[in-house]
């Protein structure tokens, strides 16, 4: 159990253009859902907190209208890369957790690669 | 939040031996994890001990917690190749909290 679905596994786009990431929980509800980046051999950044009929929480120095966040249902949270650039190309992963019996574990999709032409 | 401290920063073993990795932390916790990373993938949690345990097993996993040193173990014991991966200890004050990681510790388990 606990299966975290994420979609798409990579993309290409051109700069300019919006790129949108989703982020399932199989098998089990999500109130909250948290959304990272890495860079090439560093470690994860946390960018947002998405709780579900909320708005997110940002982490400090993550642009909120560059990344936007909608947690729609208790099993989708996407992440909006908008008027994208080459710097925002990166590894997008995103987690959650089942929250009732669990003690806080993150169970993680298998990331979407963005690249920005 | 808080992120842990993994060290060393790179560990080269041979298969078959065993591979320690050590996490520090600063503040009170109720819990800590230990992920795996294997390249281009996301991570995949391994193992949770809470504040008030000392030690526990999982397979060939063996994680132990000193709270009064706010310091972590993870044994990898007879490793294997498919070991390789990059490693993280997270800090958690409990259900729904967020958590950062460190910088990690990549392993790699020489055939």
């Amino acid at each position: 159990g606990a299966v975290v679905s994420q979609h798409p596994s990579w993309v290409i786009c051109k700069s300019g253009t919006s790129v949108k990431i989703e982020c399932r929980s199989l098998d089990f509800q999500a109130t909250t859902m948290f959304w990272y980046r890495q860079f090439p051999k560093q470690s994860l950044m946390l960018m947002a907190t998405s709780n579900e009929g909320s708005k997110a929480t940002y982490e400090q120095g993550v642009e909120k209208d560059k990344f936007l966040i909608n947690h729609a249902s208790l099993t989708l949270s996407t992440l909006t890369v908008t008027s994208a650039h080459p710097e925002d190309s990166s590894f997008y992963i995103c987690s959650a957790t089942p929250g009732t019996g669990y003690a806080g574990e993150l169970f993680f999709g298998e990331g979407s690669r963005l690249t920005v032409l | 939040s808080q992120q842990g401290e993994e060290d060393p920063q790179a560990l080269s073993i041979q298969e078959g031996e065993n591979a320690t990795m050590n996490c520090s932390y600063k503040t009170s916790i109720n819990n800590l994890q230990w992920y795996r990373q294997n390249s281009g993938r996301g991570l995949v949690h391994l193992i949770l001990i809470r504040s008030n345990e000392r030690e526990k097993h999982s397979g060939r996993l063996r994680v132990t917690l000193d709270t009064s040193k706010k310091s972590s173990s993870l044994l990898i014991t007879a490793s294997r190749a498919a070991d390789t991966a990059s490693y993280f200890c997270a800090p958690s004050t409990g259900a729904n909290s967020k958590l950062t990681f460190g910088k990690g510790i990549t392993l790699s388990v020489r055939p």
